[in-house]
């Protein structure tokens, strides 16, 4: 089974702070993806990497960083959070290209910016 | 531009009822289409896709869900509810000319009533 796991299932931070978010799978997948998930709003994709050191920006980037430095690594970065980025965040994996795979997500970070 | 609609944000169902949960969609190409469930306090669980091929698609739990091009739609459906069917449902679509980027929709919350 694929695993995809997540640093935090909770975290409070305060306003300005810089705030990283780590995800890991261990199935050797090409893509990982890091979306917000807001109540009404569904997820909406915040940035993707196909590839080590490879990334494309998402639906909604202003505000946010990635880096992915290994394979099985994706970090995002808040780089001065602010409440409106009180959210769910949500990490997933797929394989390779072409669009027909399914992703796996990971269990989810609840953050609360204050 | 690629776009998902759920129109009803709960449904709710008795117990042994079938369910439906509704979703269309909008692209410019061909779609390929794909429903995820979200327990609480839990990351999203893939259910079902649709690639191509027969227009019935079978998946996880009893779930299926029928693609219809005409209407552009992709509703997902059980014959027999359970109260532990209670969730989240998400449907998602993706162009195939768009990469492996997926949008979803807002989210549909199933309440089965025993």
């Amino acid at each position: 089974d694929v695993k995809v796991t997540q640093s935090s299932r909770y975290l409070v931070k305060r306003t300005g702070e810089k705030v990283f978010l780590e995800c890991v799978q261990d199935m050797d997948h090409e893509n990982m993806f890091w979306y917000r998930q807001d109540p009404g709003l569904g997820l909406r994709l915040i940035y993707f990497s196909y590839d080590v050191k490879m990334k494309e920006k998402g639906d909604i980037p202003e505000g946010y960083s990635v880096s992915r430095e290994k394979k099985e690594r994706f970090s995002l970065i808040l780089e001065s959070a602010s409440t409106n980025q009180t959210s769910m965040y949500l990490c997933a994996s797929s394989l390779g290209s072409g669009g027909t795979y399914e992703q796996y997500f990971g269990p989810g970070t609840r953050l609360t910016v204050t | 531009a690629q776009s998902v609609a759920q129109p009803e944000d709960q449904v709710n169902v008795a117990e042994g009822n079938p369910l439906t949960v509704k979703c269309t969609y909008s692209v410019s190409g061909n779609p390929y289409l794909f429903w995820y469930v979200q327990y609480p306090n839990r990351g999203l669980q893939f259910l079902l896709k649709y690639i191509t091929g027969d227009n019935l698609v079978k998946g996880s739990y009893g779930f299926e869900a029928e693609f219809n091009k005409s209407q552009t739609s992709f509703h997902l459906k059980k014959p027999s509810a359970l109260v532990s069917d209670s969730a989240l449902y998400f449907c998602a679509v993706r162009d195939k000319n768009a990469g492996n980027m997926l949008t979803f929709g807002g989210g549909t919350r199933l309440m089965v009533k025993p």
